[in-house]
């Protein structure tokens, strides 16, 4: 079974600061979609971000990209000139291409953006 | 676009209570997820439904939970009897098809506490 650790809780940052957020997972799948979702207080669950395990190059979307290290099994966030608005519970989550196409997610990231 | 809706937002009952979500996915899409987030925790896929059929209820624990999507448009899902480590926020999502390039749109949740 597939399985996704983030394994920092919580971080903090000042507003306009970059961060990195940290996420490795175990698959014995040699292809696989992996996914950033954002959780603010209170609203709902948004996808961030979208990496296809096949895909070398990494993905971004405007301020949000990541850096995925296929052979290490790793895949964290980095989140540039942090704003107010992304302070949120972040949850990276693994899903196969082949059977089951369930997202199985990590336990979250709280980010808080102090002003 | 209306997004995925569900109702209610809140509900608490006690224990051994029989209990109902809803959620009615955005139209057209063809593929519903129900999701557990315990306190603390990533969400859990409990049921994957394509059209009206069940895709995966592995994580679904069928003594006390059961789900249907009679139309194949919303779905109703049920717990008889409620247990205390029922509390959890309980998620619906819906995506036009059952692959990771279909982005799955999550709603609001329902927040589920018993006593």
């Amino acid at each position: 079974a597939q399985t996704v650790t983030q394994s920092q809780p919580e971080m903090s940052v000042q507003e306009a600061e970059t961060v990195t957020l940290s996420c490795t997972y175990d698959t014995s799948e040699s292809n696989y979609y992996l996914f950033w979702y954002k959780q603010p207080p209170s609203r709902q669950m948004i996808l961030v971000i979208r990496q296809e395990a096949y895909k070398q190059q990494n993905a971004t979307e405007n301020r949000f990209s990541v850096n995925f290290q296929k052979a290490a099994k790793s895949f964290s966030l980095k989140i540039s000139d942090s704003q107010l608005g992304d302070t949120a519970m972040y949850f990276c989550a693994f899903m196969r291409i082949q059977g089951a196409q369930k997202l199985v997610f990590g336990q979250g990231t709280r980010l808080t953006i102090n002003p | 676009e209306a997004g995925v809706a569900q109702s209610p937002r809140y509900k608490i009952i006690e224990k051994r209570q029989s209990v109902a979500f809803w959620c009615n996915p955005i139209s057209g899409h063809a593929t519903l997820y129900w999701y557990q987030q315990i306190l603390g925790q990533g969400p859990k896929l409990l049921i994957q439904f394509q059209n009206n059929g069940v895709v995966d209820d592995s994580q679904l624990p069928k003594d006390r939970f059961s789900a249907e999507r009679l139309k194949g448009v919303d779905s109703t899902l049920k717990i008889q009897p409620a247990k205390l480590e029922d509390s959890a926020v309980y998620l619906c999502a819906s995506s036009l098809a059952l692959d990771g390039h279909n982005e799955q749109f999550f709603g609001p949740g329902t927040r589920l506490t018993v006593l």
